[in-house]
């Protein structure tokens, strides 16, 4: 089984400062991983997703995440935030296998707010 | 190409009242899902379908049945809303070949009084 951990339930920084949400993760199995973001009163939308390959993954509106094996790391980060990336950011995992679990394992979310 | 829709939008029920939500995704993927979030607990996943004709629970499934109709649809109903069942509801897809990455819907938020 695997689980998720998001350090931080809020983060609040300022316009165009850097800003890294944190995640780790735990699991006995290979994992994908993936970084959600929900806008007040909406849907969640994927941000980006580690499926192998580069441990640098590039993801939409100038974030990217490192994933990092050692560490059951996944942490998303954005060198210049904007107002509008004011929402709440979930961290997830799931099984690779074929034929195992489908389910993505949430973490509980951190919120971010970007003050002027 | 409309992706997960849901309805209604919004419902506010009284204790002991049923009620279904209604899903439905136009991508062909073959797993859906339904999640419940309430504020800080993350998305808890409360019944999925690999494919048309199976279910499964996930985390909270008591309360609450599914039915998977056919490929597109997946409903979940409530037989007797309590309280503690006041949530905003998401329903999700994937397609299994994809890296399980799921598609989500708008949301239903339900009250309980």
């Amino acid at each position: 089984a695997q689980s998720v951990t998001q350090l931080d339930s809020q983060v609040p920084v300022f316009e165009e400062a850097p800003v890294e949400l944190r995640c780790n993760y735990s699991s006995s199995v290979s994992v994908y991983l993936f970084w959600y973001v929900q806008y007040p009163n909406q849907g969640l939308q994927l941000l980006l997703k580690y499926l192998s390959g580069s441990t640098l993954v590039k993801g939409i509106n100038g974030f990217e995440a490192e994933f990092n094996k050692s560490q059951t790391s996944f942490h998303l980060r954005k060198p210049s935030v904007h107002i509008s990336d004011t929402a709440e950011y979930f961290c997830a995992v799931s099984d690779t296998r074929r034929g195992g679990s489908e389910k993505l394992v949430f973490g509980k979310g951190t919120k971010l707010t970007v003050n002027p | 190409n409309a992706g997960v829709t849901q309805t209604p939008k919004f419902q506010v029920l009284k204790t002991g009242q049923s009620m279904t939500l209604q899903c439905a995704q136009d991508m062909n993927h073959n797993s859906m899902y339904w999640y419940r979030q309430d504020p800080g607990m993350g998305l808890r996943l409360i019944y999925y379908s690999a494919s048309e004709g199976t279910t499964d629970k996930g985390e909270v499934p008591n309360g609450y049945n599914v039915s998977r109709l056919n490929k597109r649809e997946f409903s979940l109903r409530l037989e007797s809303a309590a309280p503690s069942q006041t949530s905003v509801y998401f329903c999700a897809s994937s397609w299994r070949e994809h890296s399980y990455e799921q598609y989500f819907g708008p949301g239903t938020r339900l009250t309980v009084t």
